[in-house]
This record gives C-alpha cells, sequence and structure tokens, in this order.
C-alpha cells in the first residue's frame, strides 16, 4: 500500500515555462515533506521541505506547496531549466520518526 | 548542503564472496544512517535503518544475515553484502539524517553499483 504517491511517471516541460510535480499521501500522520533530485547513477540530492505548519516554502526557483485538507503536495519549478531534466521524490515523515516514505519519483524532461 | 560519501563508486565481484561498501557523513554527525537499494527504474527501496552503537533495523523482506550493517561511530556506517549472488547485483545508496532546528534533511550518498558475476 503506498502512502506517498506520485501518479505522474513522467512529465514534458518546455524550457523557460513552470514544472509542476505533484505528490499525495494517505497517512494524516505525516507532518514533514521533501522533495529530492536525481540523476541516473547518483544519489539523490534534497532540494527542498516544509513542515505541516507551513502551506508553502520557497528557496530560488523551487516553491513546495502543501494542503493538508487534500493530503497533497507540490513542487514548483520556474523557470524550467534544461538541467532540472532528473527523477523527482517526494516524501513524507510522521512526527519523531527519522524514516521518511518515498513516493515512485517522476521523471521531468525539459526541452529547448 | 552537508557531504555524504560512499566507497566504492563501482564494483564488481565473484558469486560467493562477499563485499563491503563504507558510508560517511563527512561534514556532521549522524545519528541515523539508511540503505537504500534501487532497481532500474524503480523508486528507492529502504533496506535498512541504522542509528550509531545499535543495532540496525531491518526492513521486511530483508536478509539481517545476507546485509549485514555497522555503525560503529556518528560517520560511519558500513554495508557488507556476503555471499553475494548475481541477484544481488544493483545500485546501493546510503543516507544520513540530520535534524536542525525546526527542519530535517536527509543526504544521500552518491550511490555503489555492484555487479556479482
Amino acid at each position: 500500500d503506498q502512502q506517498v504517491k506520485q501518479n505522474s511517471p513522467s512529465l514534458s516541460v518546455q524550457e523557460g515555462r513552470i514544472s509542476i510535480l505533484n505528490c499525495d499521501y494517505t497517512n494524516s500522520m505525516f507532518d514533514y515533506f521533501l522533495w529530492y533530485k536525481k540523476y541516473p547513477a547518483e544519489g539523490p540530492t534534497f532540494l527542498i521541505s516544509i513542515s505541516s505548519i507551513k502551506d508553502k516554502n520557497e528557496d530560488g526557483r523551487f516553491t513546495v506547496f502543501l494542503n493538508k485538507s487534500a493530503k497533497h503536495l507540490s513542487l514548483h519549478i520556474v523557470p524550467s531549466q534544461p538541467g532540472d531534466s532528473a527523477v523527482y521524490f517526494c516524501a513524507a515523515l510522521k512526527g519523531g520518526s527519522y524514516i521518511p516514505t518515498f513516493g515512485r519519483g517522476t521523471s521531468l524532461i525539459v526541452h529547448p | 548542503g552537508a557531504v555524504v560519501s560512499q566507497h566504492p563508486s563501482r564494483v564488481i565481484c565473484k558469486s560467493g564472496t562477499s563485499v563491503k561498501i563504507e558510508c560517511r557523513s563527512l561534514d556532521f554527525q549522524a545519528t541515523t544512517m539508511f540503505w537504500y537499494r534501487q532497481f532500474p527504474k524503480q523508486s528507492l527501496m529502504l533496506m535498512a535503518t541504522s542509528n550509531e552503537g545499535s543495532k540496525a533495523t531491518y526492513e521486511q523482506g530483508v536478509e539481517k544475515d545476507k546485509f549485514l550493517i555497522n555503525h560503529a561511530s556518528l560517520t560511519l556506517s558500513t554495508l557488507t553484502v556476503t555471499s553475494a549472488h548475481p541477484e544481488d547485483s544493483s545500485f546501493y545508496i546510503c543516507s544520513a539524517s540530520l535534524w536542525q532546528v525546526n527542519s530535517y534533511e536527509q543526504y544521500f550518498g552518491p550511490g555503489t553499483r555492484l555487479t556479482v558475476t
């Protein structure tokens, strides 16, 4: 049973446009969320996180939005660049836990 | 951000031998380290969680006698694949967690490609 779901396995976006990556979760105990970027044959790189006490966190071109009532979060990348092409993983943590639950990832392709 | 290293980055071994993979947090002390395995085109599969000075907690379906984990210090965890078989060939990734004021971050190593022949 997938507690963290990334329903879009892939997304294609034109350079300069906005990329929106979505993530849904089912466990209401999750209170901390993270996004990672992963290139092939490399470890994931931490991008941005958000606590459940917030509904938005911004860091440069990356913004994460959290809708607790819908159990949904999204990562916005603006403007998208070809170097953003990678697999993006959403992860969630329960309060007091050190073990994040990962989604299956969404492959983002940014084309010129 | 913090840095986690893994060594080796790539290893080829013969079936039946054992292989050790090291994971180090280079600029912070990690109370908790994680070992993941990634199959082609699949998500990260958590294998085990290790806390410094205590036994690792293995996920269901992961053989603890086959995948030995040692977390001897706050900056080093090792994964030993014992009596390796070709089906153990995979990409193994470690990570270390860091709690800071009002935030949690988890940093990943670059991964180790294991090929068992």
